[in-house]
């Protein structure tokens, strides 16, 4: 199973804002600020978007940003652009692995 | 700049073994704890391995323990994955990660553009 889940799928028109959730529990995204986000493209290596919840790299769009409330992180994508259509997926560190299942995000 | 390029995967028959490679360049290997981490296709990212800077703190998830071996060579900037008794199920993309911080405090970043296990007779 997955150490942390996440939905399948998300979609949004081009200019609206999406969000991802993540859910782990009171052991992890509850307890530690250490949830990283990241964008891959069909046949790409994926590329880190956030780290430690809510930085940002640099070169990373503003346009992406995260949060955490309890033991939910979320990836925000304001702004939607058709080159943001990849799989997403975060990352925490639990006693099963380090990512969710991943999350497609259609662009309509 | 920062980059890292893994070799050595292709196809094998099941039971038998391959050795990936990763040769990083443009920051201090020896510095950073690094992972690899795979990706069956048309699935998800599996972390499987990741190893300190002087290799004396090493982690293998359950799928790959005691049938891979993650080592380094700092001198050579290079990390390796020894993959032995393979598997029908361990067909994936492998790709190697620079950790920052410490794992379980940290993320992954970079990432090599991946290699190719096919396992298969």
């Amino acid at each position: 199973q997955s150490a942390v889940t996440q939905p399948a799928s998300v979609s949004g028109s081009p200019g609206q804002s999406i969000n991802i959730s993540c859910t782990g529990s009171s052991s992890d995204i509850g307890l530690y600020n250490f949830v990283s986000w990241y964008q891959q493209h069909p046949g790409k290596a994926p590329k880190l978007l956030i780290y430690d919840v809510t930085k940002r790299p640099s070169g990373v769009s503003d346009r992406f940003s995260g949060s955490k409330s309890g033991n939910t992180a979320s990836l925000t994508i304001s702004g939607l652009q058709p080159e943001d259509e990849a799989d997403y997926y975060c990352s925490a560190y639990t006693n099963v692995g380090f990512f969710g299942g991943g999350t497609k995000l259609t662009v309509l | 700049q920062v980059q890292l390029v893994e070799s050595g995967g292709g196809l094998v028959k099941p039971g038998g073994s391959l050795r990936l490679s990763c040769a990083a360049s443009g920051f201090t290997f020896s510095d950073y704890y690094m992972s690899w981490i795979r990706q069956a296709p048309g699935k998800g990212l599996e972390w499987i391995a990741y190893i300190s800077t002087s290799a004396n703190v090493i982690h293998y998830s359950d799928s790959v323990k005691g049938r891979f071996t993650v080592s380094r060579d700092n001198a050579r900037t290079s990390l390796y994955l020894q993959m032995n008794s393979l598997r029908d199920e361990d067909t994936a993309v492998y790709y190697c990660a620079r950790v920052f911080r410490i794992p379980s405090a940290g993320w992954f970043d970079p990432w090599g553009q991946g290699t190719l296990v096919f396992v298969s007779s």
